[in-house]
């Protein structure tokens, strides 16, 4: 079955330092990857997407590259801020089968100090 | 437009008792979900909805029950609450396959059970 295993936290950086979170997958079919943010006391909210192998999806400074050969989709961002404090979700959708499940990873707590 | 939303925000109930959980969208989605959040758990998918009418066990059914009467509810229902039903419940919506993979989350609801 499909599963996402994601960098474990919580993770606590200094304002304006370097983030990434490790997320590897494994999948039957051609999967899309997604990460998802969830701020204090809300939903989560989609932070960007890719469809397919080797597009990078971006938003907001956060990168990540669907990287097949490897099954990775690692998020990134050159320098965070306090505001980029939330849990991070990295989840993918299998399109193989013809329905839009998500499966998640038990997501990675962000704390960014000022 | 409001989005996915959910009513009530808390709840606290005994265990046995009965309650239902409301999800609202108003983007004319087709999909809709049912989530559960536990700590170290990510999210796990109670049941879905490809249409109105329709319903499906997601990978945690048990306990819980499902209707989507009208295209834009989708109701979950716990009969006899147990503790172990303690959690954050979040609906979502997507507009169906083949065109979008991206879900919506609403605010979720947070219930305990005693």
């Amino acid at each position: 079955g499909n599963s996402v295993t994601q960098m474990e936290g919580p993770v606590t950086l200094s304002e304006e330092a370097f983030l990434t979170i490790n997320c590897t997958y494994t999948a039957t079919g051609y999967p899309s990857l997604f990460w998802y943010v969830q701020y204090p006391g809300e939903g989560l909210q989609l932070l960007l997407k890719a469809t397919k192998a080797d597009d990078k999806g971006s938003n907001k400074g956060f990168e990540a590259t669907y990287r097949k050969e490897t099954t990775s989709f690692h998020l990134e961002k050159g320098s965070v801020q306090v505001s980029d404090s939330a849990v991070y979700f990295c989840a993918l959708s299998d399109r193989y089968f013809g329905n839009e499940k998500l499966t998640f990873g038990t997501g990675t707590r962000l704390t960014i100090i000022p | 437009n409001a989005g996915v939303t959910q009513t009530p925000k808390f709840r606290v109930l005994k265990t046995g008792q009965s309650m239902t959980l409301l999800c609202a969208q108003d983007m004319n989605h087709e999909y809709m979900y049912w989530y559960r959040q536990d700590p170290g758990m990510g999210l796990r998918l109670i049941h879905y909805s490809v249409g109105e009418g329709t319903t499906a066990k997601g990978e945690v059914p048990d306990g819980y029950n499902v209707s989507r009467l009208k295209k834009q509810n989708f109701l979950l229902g716990l009969e006899s609450a147990a503790p172990s039903q303690t959690s954050v419940y979040f609906c979502a919506s997507s507009p169906g396959t083949g065109r979008s993979y991206e879900q919506y989350f609403g605010p979720g609801t947070r219930l305990t059970v005693t």
